[in-house]
Parts: structure tokens; C-alpha cells; sequence
């Protein structure tokens, strides 16, 4: 069975803090998917980053970055320099890599990030 | 670019009445979806559709949930009798290549149901 776990309900930090979000997830498939998604108050869901499972390198895009270890089964995400328009709720997803009727995204419960000027 | 366009925006109806949403993917998409994000929770997948045909509705509640998607591009879901459980909102997204889950998903709004 596939699951994802974003343990951190609600994180609140001050304008320009560094801050990361976490995400755990399990899978018994050797070639899956992860994602990140952001959900602003607006409701849509932003695709910020996909990762396959053979590539751990880590990634960097402006402020944001994520850091993937297959040995811990984690896929986290750090804002650097966080700023107030980063405030929403984030959301940490799997899915297998190869194609099936059994297929599915899973999404974790999501972590919502407030940004305090 | 135009993107995945939902309506309504919003909803409110009683328990046991009948609610349909709309869903235009972007131009060219052919895989569509429609989630279900109970408040507090992550999206749901509730039906896949490639063109217009299901590839997967093993999530949907089909004694009360319905979907289609005409000519492989507008999709309507339906549900019919609401239950107070069912008050959610409902995301449609979209994805240019068929029969890749990895492939990039575009989101819409989103209509937020409110059954009473």
C-alpha cells in the first residue's frame, strides 16, 4: 500500500526565516513519483516539483528546495528566506511510475505554512 | 495559456437534493480528473478520465456519484442524493499526455459543496 505522511499540521514562522517542511512516505514499488504541490487561499493546487525515485539528486529552484532520501523514505522541502506570499497550505503526494488501473496519487494531509510580516 | 475552468465557484444545497459541477481542462489535455478535498485533508481522486473514456472510478461512490466527459474534453460531475458527508471541494485537473499519472496535473479552482 502507498502512504504519505505530512506530520506537521501547521507551521508559523516570522518573514525571512528558513523553514522545512517535512514528508514521509511508503511504497513498496522500486520506481514511484513524488510531488509537491501549493494550495493558496485562492484553492488551486500549484504543481511545484516532480522527483522520480531513481533520481536522488537534491534541487534547488530560487528559494525553494527539496532534499530526497530513499534510505529515510523522505521527500522534504525548505523555503529559504521565506516570505509572506509563501503562505499557504502545501501538499507532499506519490504515485507509482509505471502505468496500471491500480494506479493513484496519493496525497498527504498537507501542512499549512503561515508567513508573519 | 487558459487554465482548467470550474463552475460554480460555490454551492450550498440540502441533504438528499441533486448538485452538478462543471469542469473545461485546458486545450489538449487528454486526461481529466476530479478529486474530492474534504477540509483538512489532501485531494481524494475520484474518476480518471483518458479522452472520454473511465480509467479509473474505484474511488467514486457510484450509487450516488456520476461523471462524464462529453467528447473527450468538458467533464460534468453529479451527485445525487447529497449527503452531509459529501460537503467538500471538488477539484478538476487536467494533464496533456493520456495514461501517465506522473505527468504533470493542472488544478482549477475548485467548487466548494456545502450540503445542509
Amino acid at each position: 500500500a502507498q502512504k504519505v505522511t505530512q506530520a506537521q499540521t501547521e507551521i508559523s514562522v516570522v518573514e525571512k526565516e528558513d523553514v522545512t517542511l517535512d514528508c514521509v512516505y511508503e511504497t513498496r514499488d522500486t520506481t514511484y513519483y513524488l510531488f509537491w504541490y501549493k494550495q493558496p487561499p485562492s484553492g488551486e493546487l500549484v504543481f511545484l516539483i516532480r522527483r522520480n525515485s531513481f533520481d536522488e539528486q537534491n534541487e534547488i529552484s530560487g528559494r525553494y528546495s527539496w532534499n530526497f532520501q530513499k534510505s529515510t523514505s523522505s521527500f522534504n522541502f525548505t523555503i529559504t528566506a521565506s516570505q509572506v506570499v509563501d503562505s499557504a497550505v502545501y501538499f507532499c503526494a506519490l504515485t507509482r511510475g509505471s502505468y496500471s488501473s491500480a494506479s493513484k496519487i496519493i496525497f498527504g494531509s498537507g501542512t499549512r505554512l503561515s508567513i508573519r510580516p | 495559456e487558459a487554465g482548467v475552468a470550474q463552475s460554480p465557484r460555490y454551492k450550498i444545497i440540502e441533504k438528499r437534493q441533486s448538485v452538478a459541477f462543471w469542469c473545461n481542462p485546458i486545450s489538449g489535455h487528454a486526461t481529466l480528473y476530479w478529486y474530492q478535498q474534504i477540509l483538512g485533508q489532501g485531494p481524494k481522486l475520484l474518476i480518471q478520465f483518458q479522452n472520454n473514456g473511465v480509467v479509473d472510478d474505484s474511488q467514486l461512490p457510484k450509487d450516488r456519484f456520476s461523471a462524464e466527459r462529453l467528447k473527450g474534453v468538458d467533464s460534468t460531475l453529479k451527485i445525487q442524493p447529497a449527503k452531509l458527508e459529501d460537503s467538500a471541494v471538488y477539484l478538476c485537473a487536467s494533464s496533456r499526455v493520456a495514461g501517465r499519472l506522473t505527468d504533470t496535473q493542472y488544478f482549477g479552482p475548485g467548487t466548494r459543496l456545502t450540503v445542509l
